[in-house]
């Protein structure tokens, strides 16, 4: 069985660091793509960026680039979402999520997400 | 501003039709076809109704269908029912660096 298993709630303050978890299990991990996503309060989904545990090759949208660090040890399946200091602003449900990635005639396309993790919450408060 | 367009609200009465459209460019939603769509009740992580833009995952209600034309797709819900209130999301392939870009979302409000 395929799941995503995320690190627990975090409370934090401003200026902190955080580095929250997704381990994934019942799959070869290094074959697929995962992805995070941000949820603040009362909001829709924002896609974060994503990464390929195989190469590490990781790609950030635009409005997360520079703002947070994706990364992944494939040793231990296991995603990171990494802040190196926090904002209230930061305050959200982060979700990671599984793409698979498909190839033919050369090409390849990332599906979309076909499972979900459970959520972490961070709080960032004085 | 999100990637891809979709309405903020759809709203039905129970037993009707209902159409969620996720609108984007040549670059993704209308160059291939990898657009999901997901579904999230308050509290609770999204679940996928759809992918690759019709296709129905194991388990989930025939009343669900998606569809694509152009740069638009669409996810239509038939049988309109009360546990269907929620919000939906579309995502798609992207040519560009970022490789998926979602949409803003849409409440479906039952009437």
């Amino acid at each position: 069985e395929v799941q995503l298993e995320q690190s627990g709630a975090e409370v934090k303050k401003p200026g902190e660091s955080l580095k929250i978890s997704c381990k994934g299990s019942g799959y070869n991990f290094t074959s697929y793509w995962i992805g995070w996503v941000r949820q603040m309060p009362g909001k829709g989904l924002e896609w974060m960026g994503i990464i390929y545990p195989g190469d590490s090759d990781s790609r950030y949208s635009p409005s997360f680039q520079g703002q947070v660090t994706i990364s992944a040890d494939k040793s231990i399946s296991t995603a990171y979402l990494q802040w190196s200091s926090l904002k209230a602003s930061d305050s959200a449900m982060y979700y990671c999520a599984r793409l698979p990635l498909y190839c033919s005639r050369g090409s390849c396309f990332l599906k979309g997400v076909d499972y979900w993790g459970q959520g972490t919450l961070v709080t960032v408060s004085s | 501003q999100s990637a891809l367009t979709q309405p903020a609200s759809v709203s039905g009465s129970p037993g009707q039709s209902i159409t969620i459209s996720c609108t984007g460019t040549s670059s993704d939603v209308g160059g291939y076809n990898y657009v999901s769509w997901y579904q999230q009740h308050p509290g609770t992580a999204p679940k996928v109704m759809i992918y690759d833009v019709s296709n129905r995952p194991s388990g989930v209600s025939n009343r669900f269908s998606g569809s694509k034309s152009g740069n638009t797709a669409s996810l239509t819900i038939s049988g309109l029912q009360a546990e269907d209130e929620a919000d939906y999301y579309c995502s798609s392939y992207t040519s560009s660096r970022t490789l998926v870009v979602f949409g803003g979302g849409t409440k479906v409000t039952v009437l």
